[in-house]
């Protein structure tokens, strides 16, 4: 199975801050189409993940554009510009080039 | 708008079975793949297969091949989960996703005696 590495395991922030997640994997994601198929997904407290990226760069339907996805292959990142106390919650990237497809252990965002 | 709605929680004994479902409104069911996954609370989420509504073709997660069945009815829009031999390190909250864009609101499921 294709492991999903996500850096740092937390987060401290401040509102207004900007923050980066790092999301490595075991292997290259790179379909067989040429399109890459990681995603990022937000789950605030209690609720259910919400799209946020797909395909490494693309905005979800509502997604605000202080958020942000790049990346390539085996290496992707995900930025939060002012980050707002909506933000705060776990973020999971996960690939679904491969399967199985698989999630990183994900990153909890909180307040400082 | 596109809705996913899952049924109740469920309260188990060790052993026995259990049929979630996922019943859908606002797109076409039938020509789209619908997702199930598994998280433990406080844990990160599994993927346990998908299923294409079309035509009932199915993928599993290995790891779940032998607990999981997934089913469609396109009469109803509704996608099934069947969940076998449960045992406590079966329970969980059970999501049913399409797309990875819409999700339901998840099934909790306790196995206990």
């Amino acid at each position: 199975d294709v492991v999903m590495t996500q850096t740092p395991p937390s987060l401290s922030v401040a509102i207004g801050q900007s923050v980066s997640i790092s999301c490595k994997s075991s292997q290259s994601l790179v379909y067989s189409d040429g399109k890459t198929y990681l995603h990022w997904l937000l789950q605030s407290p209690g609720q259910s993940p919400k799209l946020l990226i797909y395909q490494v760069s693309n905005l979800g339907s509502g997604v605000p554009d202080r958020f942000s996805g790049t990346g390539s292959q085996k290496d992707f990142t995900l930025k939060i510009s002012r980050v707002e106390a909506e933000d705060l919650g776990v973020y999971y990237c996960v690939q679904a080039t491969h399967f199985p497809n698989t999630f990183g252990a994900g990153t909890k965002l909180e307040l400082k | 708008q596109v809705k996913l709605q899952q049924s109740g929680a469920e309260l188990v004994k060790p052993g026995a079975s259990v049929k979630l479902s996922c019943k859908t409104s606002g797109y076409t069911f039938s020509t789209s793949y619908m997702s199930w996954f598994k998280q433990i609370p406080g844990q990160s989420i599994e993927w346990i297969g998908m299923i294409y509504a079309g035509d009932g073709g199915t993928g599993y997660n290995q790891k779940f091949k032998g607990k999981a069945t997934l089913t469609v009815d396109t009469s109803s829009s509704t996608a099934y989960m069947d969940l076998s031999s449960l045992t406590t390190e079966d329970s969980a909250v059970y999501f049913c996703a399409t797309w990875f864009a819409y999700w339901g609101q998840g099934t909790l499921v306790t196995v206990s005696s």
